[in-house]
């Protein structure tokens, strides 16, 4: 059974703080991970995606790629309130198809 | 601009009846996804399309199929709805040109649909 594991939250931050984000999945084949985000009564919205192990930043967003561990990570530096939202980790496991995670719900305190 | 578009955005219906889902994407993608979302369950794959004429079943198949007939349309038929079907439906695409391990999935607004 392919799993794509996060802790649903919520993870409460302050204004301005970073917020860590972190997924584990099971699937030592899994070539592309993704992060999206997701705001109440909308659709899920593509933020990042990464396919070699390390650090990809793009803007306040960094991705994080352990393949080793099997684990991906989601730092969100400088935090806005306009950041809370539940953020969908992904990973590719057959072909062009991917597994979801249940998302951890991001709030950030003013 | 290239987009998604589903319809209904919310639909009610009564249990029994046959419910058609659409999905419209103008960007010319080959792969063409549903999935479900329920609280608790995250994502699920109902049914998948690599391509016209192709299909294929995901993790929650079962009550629900598919057809595609060109690029641009995934319609999701629910055969004979059932209040378990309650939920909010996504539709998605990607390209596969850049090949099987980079598959970024771009999604519609989703279709609320509700089973009495």
């Amino acid at each position: 059974q392919k799993e794509v594991e996060q802790n649903s939250g919520p993870l409460s931050v302050p204004e301005g703080a970073i917020a860590s984000l972190n997924c584990t999945y099971s699937d030592r084949g899994s070539q592309s991970f993704f992060w999206y985000r997701q705001y109440s009564g909308k659709s899920p919205e593509l933020i990042m995606s990464i396919y070699s192990n390390g650090d990809k930043e793009d803007g306040r967003f960094t991705a994080q790629l352990n393949k080793a561990s099997q684990y991906v990570s989601l730092l969100i530096r400088d935090s806005q309130p306009s950041d809370s939202a539940t953020y969908l980790c992904a990973v590719n496991w057959s072909s062009y198809k991917l597994i979801f995670g249940s998302g951890t719900r991001l709030l950030v305190r003013p | 601009d290239a987009e998604i578009t589903q319809s209904p955005r919310h639909k009610i219906t009564e249990t029994g009846r046959q419910v058609t889902l659409a999905c419209h994407q103008t960007w010319n993608h080959n792969n063409m996804f549903w999935y479900r979302q329920d609280l608790g369950h995250g994502l699920r794959l109902i049914h998948y399309s690599y391509g016209v004429h192709d299909t294929n079943k995901g993790e929650v198949s079962d009550g629900y199929s598919v057809s595609r007939s060109n690029t641009e349309d995934l319609p999701l038929t629910l055969e004979s709805a059932a209040s378990s079907q309650t939920s909010v439906y996504f539709c998605a695409s990607s390209e596969p040109s850049m090949g099987a391990g980079y598959n970024e999935q771009f999604f519609g607004p989703g279709t609320r649909l509700t089973v009495l």
